[in-house]
């Protein structure tokens, strides 16, 4: 079963708009990462977080970890149409030695 | 780029057969990890490989079978194919075996068993 859920699964937004997709999980985690997939393509790193951080920035990226809600967010400020893309969560669990890929959303940017 | 390469691109088999899958990881990663991708389960990791030995393995079917060789790529076995192993499979290299680093990805095989 998938360690992240991701929410919502499907996202449609107008260029220059805020996008924000939600992620969250079951156990404890060591860390976090978000993770883009352009169509049919290979997945890109886009920011990894650990459990002791809370927020986390990088360019138009900002991550935010609640371990108490399980909980993280992924914020793309200015969206662009080169966002359009599947956006992924993946946990590190305590003591799984793996990352664990949620279902992703589906972020359209319509220009 | 992420310096990760895949081979072949596309597969196209039949049900019954045997493909096998292959990676060349980063320079310098020792990591490798193989995930499967498909419309109905998402992106499944399968296993990984550390310096040439198994680490963790995830959801894999004893129909599959993995392996890193001395020089670090690895191969993807894929035997008594069926239908439903159609998907798309990435390899991934990281610099560590641990999740706080990150993964980075091949451009995929995409396997079509008819």
């Amino acid at each position: 079963s998938q360690q992240g859920e991701e929410d919502p699964q499907a996202l449609s937004i107008q260029e220059g708009e805020n996008a924000t997709m939600n992620c969250s999980y079951k156990t404890s985690i060591n860390n976090l990462q978000w993770y883009r997939q352009n169509s049919g393509r290979g997945l890109v790193h886009l920011i990894l977080i650990r459990s002791n951080e809370r927020e986390k920035h990088s360019g138009r990226l900002r991550v935010t970890l609640d371990t108490s809600k399980k909980s993280s967010s992924l914020l793309i400020t200015a969206s662009r149409a080169a966002d359009t893309a599947s956006y992924f969560c993946a946990t590190d669990a305590w003591g799984a030695q793996k990352l664990v890929f949620g279902q992703g959303t589906r972020l359209t940017i319509n220009p | 780029d992420s310096g990760v390469t895949q081979t072949p691109k596309h597969l196209i088999t039949a049900t019954g057969q045997r493909v096998t899958l292959r990676c060349s990881p980063r320079s310098g990663d020792l990591s490798v990890y193989w995930y499967q991708q498909s419309l109905d389960q998402g992106l499944q990791f399968l296993i990984q490989y550390y310096n040439g030995e198994e680490r963790a393995k995830g959801n894999i079917l004893e129909r599959f079978s993995a392996q890193q060789f001395p020089d670090l790529h690895s191969e993807l076995n894929l035997s008594s194919l069926e239908l439903g192993d159609s998907a798309l499979y990435f390899c991934a290299s990281s610099v560590a075996w641990t999740g706080a680093v990150e993964q980075f990805f091949g451009p995929g095989t995409r396997l079509t068993v008819l």
